[in-house]
């Protein structure tokens, strides 16, 4: 079936490291996303991507970076810099030619 | 800039009752409109969608909305609630245009259905 996979579903990080999320489609989207999501506050976009080795800054990527070297691909690094990064993290893929975008099952990330 | 209302974090309905969720936008280029739904702990779920055809737009399991440019409302609405339907319902815009969606979300808006 096709479709987006986030992983891991949890993960926890400590104090000044780094951590990556995995995304990956089987959609042949060429755009990908990434969105953080706070309890009452919807989601907000971090990050984008149109194509293969480009990217965008959404309206929250401070503390963040992503790449996109495979159309399928597009990992998020949630960096030492990101004071709050406590959240639930989704990716989506698509949403090109007034088509809906398409969601992953999210990863919750905790401050150990 | 664009932006997204939804009037009232929670709303509670009896089972069989009329669904009716807001959503107000602002946008200064004509919109594309999404309502999406989620399930604990799981991701988005589109539910429908306009994008300038139909004003009235008919959806998954029941749902449906109609946009009302003057009123800058794209509310979502269904007939007779069902306990399945207990989840959280987000409205989102963006700008239409070929390139990737910028969606902007509502802050959300928690549906619950009493027995």
């Amino acid at each position: 079936d096709g479709g987006i996979t986030q992983s891991p579903k949890y993960l926890f990080r400590k104090e000044g490291q780094n951590v990556t999320l995995s995304c990956e489609q089987n959609l042949n989207h060429d755009a990908m996303y990434w969105y953080r999501q706070d309890p009452g506050q919807g989601l907000r976009l971090i990050y984008y991507s149109q194509i293969v080795n480009d990217f965008q800054k959404g309206d929250i990527a401070e503390g963040y970076s992503v790449s996109r070297e495979k159309k399928e691909s597009f990992p998020l690094t949630v960096t030492s810099a990101q004071k709050n990064p406590t959240a639930f993290y989704l990716c989506a893929s698509g949403g090109q030619e007034r088509k809906p975008q398409h969601f992953g099952d999210g990863t919750r990330l905790s401050i150990l | 800039a664009q932006s997204v209302t939804q009037l009232g974090s929670h709303v509670s309905v009896s089972e069989g009752a009329l669904v009716l969720l807001r959503c107000n936008y602002s946008s200064s280029v004509p919109p594309y409109l999404f309502w999406y739904v989620q399930y604990p702990n799981k991701g988005l779920q589109l539910l429908l969608k306009y994008t300038s055809a139909a004003t009235l737009v008919k959806g998954i399991n029941g749902f449906e909305a109609e946009f009302k440019k003057s009123e800058t409302s794209f509310h979502l609405t269904k007939p007779s609630a069902h306990m399945s339907d207990a989840a959280e319902y987000f409205c989102a815009v963006s700008p239409q245009g070929r390139g990737a969606q910028k969606l902007v979300f509502g802050q959300g808006t928690r549906l619950t259905i009493n027995p």
